[in-house]
Order: C-alpha cells, then sequence, then structure tokens
C-alpha cells in the first residue's frame, strides 16, 4: 500500500519553462490536493479536486493549472515557471465525508532560476 | 478567512520532559483539527484528529485538545524523546467547506538527549 505517491521528487527549471508534477493515491479517497510550502509560511492549497471530474482553486492558484485524469491521479501542472514558484509541493488526499486523516505524499522540491 | 497560529516557532528541550504545542486558529466554525509531524525533508505524518464534536484524541505519548469556543488546540507531548525532534502542525478544515484545510507555519520540537 503505497499511499500518497508524486514525481518527480527534484526539479530544476529555468523561468519560462513548463512542466507537470504527477500525483496518484491507491486509498479511493475521492478529495486530492495540491499545496505549496515556503519557509515560515507553513502550507498553502493551489487547488483541490472533490471528485473524479471537478477542480477548485484554493488559496493561492495563480500560474499553475490542475488536472484530476481518474480517481487516482491529480496532476499540477507550471505553463511557465517564474522564480517566485521556486517551493516545495505536496500532494495529499483524503475522504471528508468520513472525517478521517488526510495523507500526504514526500514531496516535490523545485527550484526556478 | 481562516488564520492558524503555532507558537512557539521553535521549542528545545532535554530529554524527557512533558511539553505542550499550542495552536490557535480564528474561525470557530471547523470540521476537523489535525496534528500533523514533519521530518526534515519529508512529507507530513498524521498524528491526531479531532473531530468538531470532540473534546480529545489520545494516541500512545500524545494527546490533543480542542476547545472551539476559544479557538484553540494543544498537543501534549509526554516523556520526550530525541525521535521526537520534528517539526508539528497544526490544520483546520472548514465546517464551510470541508475540503479547504488551512495549516499553521509549524512549531519546530528539539528533544537533546
Amino acid at each position: 500500500n503505497a499511499g500518497v505517491t508524486q514525481t518527480p521528487k527534484f526539479q530544476v527549471l529555468k523561468t519560462g519553462q513548463s512542466m507537470t508534477l504527477q500525483c496518484a493515491q491507491d486509498m479511493n479517497h475521492n478529495s486530492m490536493y495540491w499545496y505549496r510550502q515556503d519557509p515560515g509560511m507553513g502550507l498553502r492549497l493551489i487547488y483541490y479536486s472533490a471528485s473524479e471530474g471537478t477542480t477548485d482553486k484554493g488559496e493561492v492558484p495563480n500560474g499553475y493549472n490542475v488536472s484530476r485524469l481518474n480517481k487516482r491521479e491529480f496532476s499540477l501542472r507550471l505553463e511557465s515557471a517564474a522564480p517566485s514558484q521556486t517551493s516545495v509541493y505536496f500532494c495529499a488526499s483524503s475522504a471528508p465525508r468520513l472525517n478521517t486523516e488526510a495523507f500526504f505524499g514526500q514531496g516535490t522540491r523545485l527550484t526556478v532560476v | 478567512k481562516q488564520e492558524v497560529t503555532q507558537i512557539p516557532a521553535a521549542l528545545s528541550v532535554p530529554e524527557g520532559e512533558n511539553l505542550v504545542l499550542n495552536c490557535s486558529f480564528t474561525d470557530s466554525a471547523i470540521y476537523n483539527l489535525q496534528w500533523f509531524r514533519q521530518d526534515p525533508g519529508k512529507g507530513l505524518t498524521s498524528l491526531l484528529l479531532i473531530q468538531s464534536s470532540q473534546r480529545e484524541q489520545t494516541s500512545g505519548r500524545l494527546n490533543a485538545s480542542l476547545d472551539k469556543s476559544s479557538g484553540r488546540s494543544t498537543l501534549y507531548i509526554a516523556a520526550s524523546q530525541p525521535g521526537d525532534s520534528a517539526t508539528y502542525l497544526c490544520a483546520v478544515n472548514s465546517n464551510y467547506n470541508n475540503n479547504d484545510m488551512r495549516f499553521g507555519a509549524g512549531t519546530r520540537l528539539t528533544v537533546k538527549p
């Protein structure tokens, strides 16, 4: 049981390049999330998907797009990376209706130069 | 907008000491509150989840309490060990949208042998 799996673990991009972060969960959770973590600021929600086929903006959505490909997979795309998007990105999943814990991936450390 | 604050930002204690970590939130309309542990360079691991109707949860040496009316939660760690050294994060799920989980910036705990 792998839980939440993110790829890649590390990435360096040049300003203006694009990339997609992949996330998959094997817990049959309806909800999936993308967060970014910056020093001293905790985690901030970028986008979430409450069910397959739906996505919603979180606290800091600008510069990002997401796709809920199926129930298992939720990807985050940076179309034109900026240095301000240098951060650690976490994917998570949960089953809010069951009022149980959220599970997080190991994170992707992204540097934009 | 829900604001989550954790004080102190960092804490250093000798091994064996009992300690309390604090979390405060501004909007009492919460669905649940979770405490997470994060080791350096790793993802988040859920420690305890308190539903809005509950007052506390216990797991081993950990006890988390919730006082919605005052907007506070505490995480009590008994008989601390060096292996408890990590960052502890508090996260609050909104009652208006149970996919909207807001995090505090965390308390970095060091337990000295």
